[in-house]
């Protein structure tokens, strides 16, 4: 089975740096995606960390520690466009399965 | 380049009216091929994915069933929706278990 854990909401001021964590209990895990996805849209891929480590890409970076099952990404300079839900899905087999997902809410 | 679609982006049915939304990847072979549901302000719930043609697996107990009679064609399906039916509708592929993985546009489903 799985168990997967997010904050439920988070607040920063634009410009700001913001980490949003993400821990999971995942039998046969092999690789954790993060999601972004505004209100009324499809999500947006952002990341697929399979080894662990961190990964940058321009503003966002994510971070992986398989045998801790945790994961965190992290905002760099915010913008207020980065308002929307974040969403962790660890991958287990063929198929990956999300967490609760974070709000976030980027203020001027 | 690779290219997901689905349709329609927006669906008001009756209760107890059949159900057909379809999901087609362009500019691959063999895709990983998944069905989620959204309920308004809730997470992705994982409804079914396929690992190839008429492969198909269910993840949770419900009044919806999945086929993929092509390679690249997935296509969700209820006999008699039900309210509690209505949600977001998205559509994913990705091309083997280790890659990214991509979703559609999505099909915002009302049941009234």
């Amino acid at each position: 089975g799985q168990n997967i854990d997010q904050p439920t909401e988070m607040t920063a001021t634009e410009g700001a740096i913001v980490q949003i964590n993400c821990t999971y209990q995942t039998s046969g895990f092999n690789g954790l995606f993060w999601y972004q996805q505004h209100a009324g849209e499809a999500p947006t891929f952002l990341s697929y960390n399979v080894l662990d480590g961190l990964e940058e890409k321009g503003r966002f970076s994510s971070f992986l520690s398989r045998s801790k099952g945790y994961s965190y990404l992290l905002l760099k300079e915010l913008q207020m466009k980065d308002s929307a839900s974040y969403l962790c899905a660890p991958s287990r087999g063929q198929n990956f399965v999300f967490g609760p997902g974070t709000r976030l809410s980027v203020l001027p | 380049s690779q290219t997901i679609h689905q349709w329609p982006a927006t669906l008001v049915q009756p209760v107890g009216s059949p159900l057909s939304l379809e999901c087609t990847v362009e500019g691959t072979s063999n895709p990983n091929l998944y069905w989620y549901r959204q309920a308004a302000g809730r997470g992705l719930q994982l409804l079914f994915y396929s690992v190839g043609i008429g492969q198909i697996s269910s993840e949770v107990p419900q009044n919806l069933s999945a086929s993929r009679p092509q390679d690249r064609q997935f296509i969700l399906s209820s006999k008699k929706l039900l309210l509690s039916d209505s949600g977001f509708y998205l559509c994913a592929w990705r091309s083997g278990r280790n890659t990214e993985a991509f979703f559609g546009q999505g099909t915002r489903l009302t049941v009234v």
